[in-house]
Parts: C-alpha cells; structure tokens; sequence
C-alpha cells in the first residue's frame, strides 16, 4: 500500500529565499509528525499534528518555520528567509493514531534541502 | 532535559553474531521508547516501540528491553545478517510527544 510521501525528495536553494516542504501521510493517519537531520547530528523532533491541530510548536528552531495541516491530510512546511544552517534532511511521518495503541510512526523518505 | 546517549557509536561483526545496542536516558518520566533503523537514503523505519510500563518487545530476530528506572534500554539482534547494516536509532518520547533521538549507533555486519 502507499506509505508517507514527501516532495520534493530534493531541493536547492539561496539564502534568503522561502521554501515549502510537503508531506503527504497514510490515508487515515491522525497523526503527522515533522524531523529534520542536519549533518553529522541527530534527529530533532520539530512539531506534531493531531488532526489539523498542532498543540505544541516549541520545537520548531525559530519563527522562520511554521507548519500547517489541511483536511488532516496533506501537511507543508515552510522556512522563510532561508539560512545556510536550516540546511538538512526533512523527514515526515504519520500514525493512526497519536496515542496508544496504534502509535507507530511509518515515516517518509525525506526531503534534502541545501541552502547555498 | 532529557538527553539520550548510544553506546557503541559504531559496531562492526561478522554475519551470525548475537549483538546488543545499548541505550541510555536522563529523565525517567517518558511515555514510550521506540527503536528505529536509518539507511542511508531511505526514510526511517520503526523497528520495536515499547510502552513505558513495558518491559520488552520482541519482533523477529529483534527484542528490545526496558528499564525506565535505570534510564536504559538495548536492542538485542539475534543472528546478524548484512542486510541489518544500517543505523540504529533510540528515541524516548515524553507525554509531551516530544521525541528525543540518541546520535545511533552505526552498524556493519560483515559476510
């Protein structure tokens, strides 16, 4: 069956410009969750849907980024003014549900995003 | 704030062994701890989740314990294959939902 989708898988930019990261979940998924992986560190966890609803947005690395979820589907997220250091890999992922017991993350193949 | 460490950062066999990842954590207040695996290129794949009045989890040639009170958690991977080259990540989610990943541990299962 089809699993979570991201575009693009690839994306270069220049600093200063804004980009739209979409994730595409498992149809039926309540729950969608944003990562990103800069080189040589770990996965840092940035923000969750459940639903439409993302009730915690702590983790985003600055007011640059902002996430959005529609028809508690399709999810974008978006850097503004980009930087050298927003430069990572982009991972989304998605479960049934947000608690248990069906809490699995099923995750995407990642956008590479480089800004220059 | 809750810090997660790996340990070893990279582990290298031969096809056939019996290998443990180790995994540690600072805050014992968590939700769930899940392992998952990391190729390169791919996205990651949930591997075991275990809740945090679990003790373990198994699937396969995988099982996974856990003891919340010591902060620990391992990965233990019965009859290595090099198809389980990859790397290996421990993260610790809080009621929060918040994730925490340890760094990996990078693993190669020599033929």
């Amino acid at each position: 069956g089809a699993g979570v989708s991201q575009s693009p898988s690839n994306k270069v930019t220049e600093k200063g410009k804004d980009v739209e990261l979409r994730c595409d979940p498992i149809s039926g998924h309540t729950a969608l969750y944003w990562y990103r992986q800069r080189l040589g560190q770990g996965l840092e966890f940035l923000i969750y849907f459940q639903g439409n609803s993302a009730p915690d947005k702590s983790g985003l690395p600055s007011d640059r980024f902002s996430a959005e979820r529609t028809g508690e589907s399709v999810s974008t997220l978006t850097i503004q003014r980009t930087q050298q250091e927003d430069s990572a890999v982009y991972l989304c992922a998605s479960s049934l549900t947000l608690g248990p017991p069906r809490e699995t993350q099923y995750f995407g193949p990642g956008t590479r995003l480089l800004v220059l | 704030k809750q810090e997660v460490t790996q340990i070893p950062a990279a582990l290298s066999v031969p096809e056939g062994e019996n290998l443990v990842l180790n995994c540690s954590f600072t805050d014992s207040a968590i939700y769930n701890l899940q392992w998952f695996r990391q190729d390169p290129g791919k996205g990651l794949t949930s591997l075991l989740l275990i809740q945090s009045s679990q003790r373990e989890q198994t699937s396969g040639r995988l099982n996974a314990s856990l003891d919340k009170s010591s902060g620990r958690s391992t990965l233990y991977i019965a009859a290595s294959q090099p198809g389980d080259s990859a790397t290996y990540l421990c993260a610790v989610v809080n009621y929060g939902q918040n994730f925490v990943f340890g760094p990996g541990t990078r693993l190669s299962v020599l033929p």
